[in-house]
């Protein structure tokens, strides 16, 4: 079957730097992207990693390691508006992703 | 440009009937995906629709059926509701090319509630 793991929920403080993990388990592996959803809100696209290493996108970056199955995403400079569900989510072939249950972020003053 | 767009936002339907939710994808885009998303989890895909053909499917019974159409938008039919089926409905377009994954944007999704 397919998998991923990430963890339930993440606390931060404003202006922190936090990192989400996701380890996955997967028949067959395209990349892994990450998404963010506020409550309410549709999943919004952040970043997706191919290949091995570091993508970075403004206060975002994203790693993948296919060796480990696993990757992150690092969340810096943390502003009250990052406070929503992250998602990482893996191409299982080129059409469908599989997402994991979620990591609910909470950013405080 | 507009992105994906969704309709209806909201909708109540009780048990055995069939409902249809629609779906435009974003400009240049030719694919359309649709997932189900139960509260507190990650979306579930269902199935994906290219050149007006379901060209992969996910877990999903047969009640769960689509349509794509020759301007690329997209319908789900869902008949014979059940409880279970209340959830955030989801679709997703991307550009279909040649190699590598397709990133997949979403629109803001049909609530559907089933009584």
């Amino acid at each position: 079957g397919q998998s991923l793991e990430q963890p339930s929920e993440v606390t931060a403080v404003e202006g922190a730097i936090v990192q989400i993990n996701c380890t996955y388990q997967t028949s067959g592996f395209y990349g892994l992207s990450w998404y963010q959803q506020h409550d309410g809100g549709a999943p919004t696209f952040l970043s997706y990693n191919a290949l091995d290493g570091l993508e970075e996108t403004g206060r975002f970056s994203s790693f993948l390691s296919r060796s480990d199955s696993y990757g992150y995403l690092l969340l810096q400079e943390l502003q009250m508006k990052d406070s929503a569900s992250y998602f990482c989510a893996a191409y299982t072939g080129r059409r469908a992703l599989t997402f994991g249950s979620g990591t609910r972020l909470q950013v405080q003053p | 440009d507009a992105g994906v767009t969704q309709s209806p936002t909201h909708l109540i339907k009780t048990r055995g009937q069939q409902v249809t939710l629609r779906c435009s994808p974003k400009s240049g885009h030719d694919t359309v995906s649709w997932y189900q998303q139960a509260l507190g989890q990650g979306p579930q895909f269902i199935f994906q629709y290219y050149e007006e053909e379901e060209r992969q499917r996910g877990n999903f019974p047969d009640r769960f059926s689509g349509h794509q159409f020759p301007n690329y938008s997209s319908e789900l039919n869902v008949n014979a509701l059940l409880l279970g089926d209340s959830a955030l409905y989801l679709c997703a377009s991307t550009r279909s090319r040649a190699g590598g994954a397709d990133t997949q944007y979403f629109g803001p999704g049909t609530r559907l509630t089933v009584l």
